[in-house]
């Protein structure tokens, strides 16, 4: 298995620029996370799917952040426009509900996006 | 909200065994425990994971005292590539909103 995939790796752009950053969970799994993770804030929950379907985007910082997964294998986090302090690593993680309700979540490489 | 209170830093010396705990007074019954490892410029990769006693694999273990108010992440004998941060979860994934990273644990393996 190739794990969570995601693209692109690095992307610097300009202030004011749509940004689009691409995911791929593994195959199978039901659960859908994207983190963006700071030195000042650390490691922090955006949004995650479940099936597919949005669960909970209270951790969506703003209205330009906006997130969507048309099928299993595919999911895109969109900020427009983006501003200078949205310059992050984001991370999409996936995992599969197990029998009992841990969690065990598998994490892409991450994107590390640069806004100038 | 079951957050999670960890040592910012601690330093080790190759071939010792490293034990790292984790402090989540409001822990729910359906939460479990997580541990992750990150290495600079990666994504986290889940470590062990337990919800009562104690839990072992191939990497580490996780002791829970019976009140779950708190766990340690055991490394036995660290080497230079257990450099990392670690971080304790404490969750149900029907709420993943509560998963909180926190700031973790830098671990430093010296030599």
């Amino acid at each position: 298995d190739a794990g969570v995939i995601q693209s692109p790796r690095h992307e610097v752009t300009e202030m004011g620029q749509e940004v689009t950053l691409r995911c791929k969970p593994i195959s199978g799994h039901d659960y859908l996370f994207w983190y963006r993770q700071t030195m000042m804030r650390g490691l922090e929950l955006l949004i995650y799917f479940n099936n597919n379907v949005p669960i909970d985007d209270s951790g969506m910082p703003e209205d330009r952040f906006s997130a969507k997964m048309p099928n299993a294998s595919f999911s895109t986090l969109k900020i427009q426009p983006s501003e200078p302090r949205d310059s992050a690593v984001y991370f999409c993680a996936s995992s599969l509900r197990t029998g009992g309700q841990g969690i065990e979540q598998f994490f892409g490489p991450g994107t590390r996006l640069t806004v100038l | 909200l079951a957050k999670t209170t960890q040592p910012i830093s601690m330093d080790s010396y190759e071939g010792q065994e490293v034990n790292i705990t984790c402090s989540h007074n409001n822990i729910a019954t359906n939460d479990y425990i997580t541990w992750y490892q990150q290495f600079p410029s990666q994504g986290p990769r889940f470590i062990i994971q337990g919800y009562k006693t104690k839990v072992t694999n191939e990497v580490a273990s996780l002791f829970i005292p019976a009140d779950r108010k708190s766990s340690t992440l055991s490394l036995p004998r660290v080497s230079l590539s257990d450099t990392a941060v670690y971080y304790c979860l404490v969750g149900d994934i029907s709420l993943a909103n509560n998963l909180f990273f926190g700031t973790g644990t830098r671990l430093t393996v010296i030599p």
